[in-house]
């Protein structure tokens, strides 16, 4: 069975530092792994998705996740936060039909 | 106009109630998903469909049932609610094919039971 787990429910960093946001993952099969952005009342927008072409991958917002098959890992970063970023996060595990198992999500908060 | 609509935004209802939770799509995907997320567990999966006539259980269906009218259209209803599915509720769609395709969401119905 697969599944996720996201490091830590509230991360809080200053404006202009880094951002990392952790998640590692359990996977039978080569995984597609994906990170979702949620703002205050809206639906999740995707970051980013990994499926296999390279290990480092790029999104939007200037936001990239690096796949560590020996770690099962798929940790989220950004050099530099922005008050914008402060949002909830979500990484999350594709099974082979495309269903979704997500992690528990992490709150980032941006501080001035 | 948004590729995923829910509607309502926001109910508030007692419980024992009947609900229906509603979602449309204009993306033309096949598949059609239900999620529910609550605080500390992110999104579980409650039922999805990969065309009009296929509908599948998820992690937590129990005390839920749902529709697919039409590829565009997947309904979720709560037969007789009860407070501990008060949450906010998300559609997405996704279209055909492996498990890369993501998933596009809709903006959330939170529902409050009394």
């Amino acid at each position: 069975a697969q599944s996720v787990t996201q490091l830590g429910s509230h991360v809080s960093v200053s404006e202009g530092a880094l951002v990392l946001l952790r998640c590692n993952y359990s996977s039978s099969v080569p995984p597609y792994l994906f990170w979702y952005v949620q703002y205050p009342n809206q639906g999740l927008q995707l970051l980013l998705k990994y499926t296999s072409a390279a290990t480092l991958v790029k999104g939007i917002n200037g936001f990239e996740a690096e796949f560590k098959k020996s770690e099962t890992s798929f940790h989220l970063t950004k050099p530099s936060a922005h008050m914008s970023d402060a949002a909830e996060y979500f990484c999350a595990v594709s099974d082979l039909q495309g269903k979704l198992i997500f992690g528990q999500g992490t709150t980032l908060q941006v501080k001035p | 106009d948004a590729d995923v609509t829910q509607t309502p935004r926001n109910r508030i209802t007692k419980t024992g109630k009947r609900i229906m939770l509603e979602c449309s799509q204009t993306k033309g995907h096949d598949r059609m998903y239900w999620y529910r997320q609550d605080p500390g567990l992110g999104l579980r999966l409650i039922y999805y469909s990969f065309d009009v006539k296929d509908i599948n259980k998820g992690e937590i269906s129990d005390g839920y049932s749902v529709s697919r009218q039409a590829q565009a259209k997947f309904s979720l209803s709560l037969e007789s609610a009860i407070p501990n599915q008060t949450a906010l509720y998300f559609c997405a769609t996704s279209d055909r094919g492996p498990g890369n395709q993501p998933q596009h969401f809709g903006d959330g119905t939170r529902l409050s039971i009394l």
